[in-house]
Formats: C-alpha cells, sequence, structure tokens
C-alpha cells in the first residue's frame, strides 16, 4: 500500500500561471482533504471531500478549485497563482468524515514568482 | 481567530528526560483532539488521540492529557530520544456545528532533543 501519494514534489510557477496538484489514496477511504501549510501557521483546510461526488469549501479556498474524480483521486487546481499561494500543499484523507484519523501525503512545495 | 494554539513553537530536551508540549483551544464544539508527528520533507502522521469523554490516554511512551475546563491538552514524552525531534501538531475536531469532519490545527512545536 502507497497510501496517499501526491504529485509533483515541487513547483514552480510564475503569477498568473495554472497547475492542478494531483492526489490519490490507495486505502479505500470515502473523505479527502487539501491543506495548505505556512510557517507559523499550523495545516489549514482549503477543500474537503465527504464522499465520492460531493466537496466543500474549508478555511481558505478563495483562489482553489478541487475536483473529486472517483473515490481515489481528489485534485486541487489553481487557476491563475498568485505570490500568496507559495506554500506547502498536503493531501490527506480518512475512512469517511466521522473518523478523526487523518492520512496524509509527503506534501508539494510550490513556489509562485 | 486561531481556535487552537500551540503558544511555544520551540523546545529543546536533553535525551531520557521527558518532553512536554502543550496546546490551548477556545472552540467549546471540539470533542476530540489528536497530535500529528512530522519530519521535514514528509507528511504529518498521527501520534495519539483522545476523546473529551477522558482526561488521559498512554501509548507506550506518549501520553496525552486533556484538561476540559481549562481548555488544555499536553503531550507527554517519556524518556525523550532523539529520533523524537520532529514539529508536533495539535489538532483538534467536534461532533457538530463548522467543526464536523474538519480538523483544525495548531501552529506546532519544534521539539528537539539533544543525546
Amino acid at each position: 500500500n502507497a497510501g496517499v501519494t501526491q504529485t509533483p514534489k515541487f513547483q514552480v510557477l510564475k503569477t498568473g500561471q495554472s497547475m492542478t496538484l494531483q492526489c490519490a489514496q490507495d486505502m479505500n477511504h470515502n473523505s479527502m482533504y487539501w491543506y495548505r501549510q505556512d510557517p507559523g501557521m499550523g495545516l489549514r483546510l482549503i477543500y474537503y471531500s465527504a464522499s465520492e461526488g460531493t466537496t466543500d469549501k474549508g478555511e481558505v479556498p478563495n483562489g482553489y478549485n478541487v475536483s473529486r474524480l472517483n473515490k481515489r483521486e481528489f485534485s486541487l487546481r489553481l487557476e491563475s497563482a498568485a505570490p500568496s499561494q507559495t506554500s506547502v500543499y498536503f493531501c490527506a484523507s480518512s475512512k469517511d468524515s466521522s473518523y478523526n484519523e487523518q492520512f496524509f501525503g509527503p506534501g508539494t512545495r510550490l513556489t509562485v514568482l | 481567530d486561531q481556535q487552537v494554539k500551540q503558544n511555544s513553537p520551540s523546545l529543546s530536551v536533553q535525551e531520557g528526560r521527558i518532553s512536554i508540549l502543550n496546546c490551548d483551544y477556545t472552540n467549546s464544539m471540539f470533542d476530540y483532539f489528536l497530535w500529528y508527528k512530522k519530519y521535514p520533507a514528509e507528511g504529518p502522521t498521527f501520534l495519539i488521540s483522545i476523546s473529551s469523554i477522558k482526561d488521559k490516554n498512554e501509548d507506550g511512551r506518549f501520553t496525552v492529557f486533556l484538561n476540559k475546563s481549562a481548555k488544555h491538552l499536553s503531550l507527554h514524552i517519556v524518556p525523550s530520544q532523539p529520533g523524537d525531534s520532529a514539529v508536533y501538531f495539535c489538532a483538534a475536531s467536534g461532533k457538530g456545528g463548522t467543526s464536523y469532519g474538519k480538523l483544525t490545527f495548531g501552529q506546532g512545536t519544534i521539539l528537539t532533543v539533544h543525546p
């Protein structure tokens, strides 16, 4: 089992460019999450998907869109990247939204110039 | 509005001694608390958790204490080992309201255990 995988590991964008961060899990989990981690801020929830076919905003959704492609995959899209979106992005999954323990991927380090 | 706070950015401890990491929360709807450990260039990994119906939970060298009246929890690591050096995040979730199904994280505490 690979657990939660994320691609790419690193990315550098110019302001205004777009990109999609990919996430997949092989644990047959129903719920998936996207977080960003910034220095001194901990992890903040961007979007989550309680189950296949549903998505909801988290604490910091502005500038992002998500797609729950199927039960395994949950992607995060930046339509027009801004320097404020420079961060480390983590994807996570859990059995379902009532189950508190979440399993995290290794992260994507994104720099927007 | 930081609902989960870890007021100590860093902690330095000697190998073999006790490490105590603290966490405070403000949201009364939180009823489940978790600690995650994170090494550089890796994702956070689950360490230990506690439900609000308990005041203590142990797992080997790790013990979490919950004081609901003070809205405070702490993680004790005894004895501390150099491999425990990492960033520790406190997280909370609730069964109702806007916190349902979501984790709210603290800012993290960098623990360094010196040999």
